[in-house]
C-alpha cells in the first residue's frame, strides 16, 4: 500500500538553510509534491518532481529524489520567518485509473524559524 | 489564476443538524474535485472523489450516507454533513484538477477549507 513518512518537526534559525525529508513506499509513485500550509489555511502547492527526475531547483526550493531509496526531500535555502509553516510531501499513484489524481500525504513537517 | 473557494470558511452548528459546505473553483472547470479532511496537528485523510456528473467514489470507512457529496457544474462541488455529532468537529478541505477532457493533470488546487465545529 501507499505509505509517505515525514519527520515531525523541524527548528532553524533565519538565515540558514532548511531541508525536509520525506520517505515514501509505493514504487509506482508519478509524481510527488511538496505543499505548504499555513495556520488554519489550506494548502499551497510549492513544487512537484517527476518520479523519472532526480532534482528541480526554483528558486530557493531545491528537491532532490533518491529513488532507489525512496527518499524526497525539499531544501529551503536562507529560510525566512515567513516560511514557519506546515510543509506536506505527497505521491500520486496511477493504477489503473482508479487512482487517480488521488493524493497520499505525509503527517507534515512542522518548520519553525527563528529570528 | 487556479483559485479555489470554500464557503463558509467557519461554521458551527448542533448535535444532530445538516452543514452544507461548498467548494468552487473560481477560474478553471473541474471534472475532478476531491474533498480530504484533517485533524488536528495530522495530516490530511482522502474521504472521497467528486466527479461533475456521476456519483462520488467514497474512501474505505467514509460513509456516504452521513457525508454526501454533489458535484452538479464543472466549478463547484458540494459536501454535506448529515445529522453532524462532535466527532465530526474537523477542518475539511476540497480540491480540484483543472481539466474537463478527462486527460490527466498533475497539479491540484486547494480550497482554504471549512472549520467545523459540532456543539
Amino acid at each position: 500500500g501507499e505509505d509517505v513518512e515525514q519527520s515531525l518537526f523541524l527548528s532553524v534559525r533565519e538565515g540558514d538553510s532548511s531541508v525536509i525529508n520525506c520517505t515514501y513506499t509505493d514504487s509506482s509513485s508519478t509524481y510527488l509534491y511538496w505543499y505548504k500550509q499555513e495556520p488554519g489555511a489550506g494548502l499551497q502547492l510549492l513544487t512537484y518532481i517527476f518520479s523519472n527526475m532526480d532534482m528541480k531547483q526554483d528558486q530557493r526550493l531545491t528537491v532532490l529524489l533518491n529513488k532507489k531509496d525512496k527518499h524526497l526531500s525539499l531544501r529551503i535555502a536562507d529560510t525566512q520567518t515567513g516560511d514557519s509553516a506546515i510543509y506536506f510531501c505527497a505521491e500520486t499513484v496511477y493504477a489503473g485509473g482508479t487512482s487517480y489524481g488521488k493524493l497520499t500525504f505525509g503527517q507534515g513537517t512542522i518548520l519553525t524559524v527563528h529570528p | 489564476g487556479a483559485v479555489v473557494s470554500q464557503h463558509p470558511s467557519r461554521v458551527i452548528c448542533k448535535s444532530g443538524t445538516s452543514v452544507k459546505i461548498e467548494c468552487r473553483s473560481l477560474d478553471f472547470q473541474a471534472t475532478t474535485m476531491f474533498w480530504y479532511r484533517q485533524f488536528p496537528k495530522q495530516s490530511l485523510m482522502l474521504m472521497a472523489t467528486s466527479n461533475e456528473g456521476s456519483k462520488a467514489t467514497y474512501e474505505q470507512g467514509v460513509e456516504k450516507d452521513k457525508f454526501l457529496i454533489n458535484h452538479a457544474s464543472l466549478t463547484l462541488s458540494t459536501l454535506t454533513v448529515t445529522s453532524a455529532h462532535p466527532e465530526d468537529s474537523s477542518f475539511y478541505i476540497c480540491s480540484a484538477i483543472p481539466g474537463t477532457s478527462g486527460g490527466r493533470s498533475y497539479e491540484q488546487y486547494f480550497g482554504p477549507g471549512t472549520r467545523l465545529t459540532v456543539t
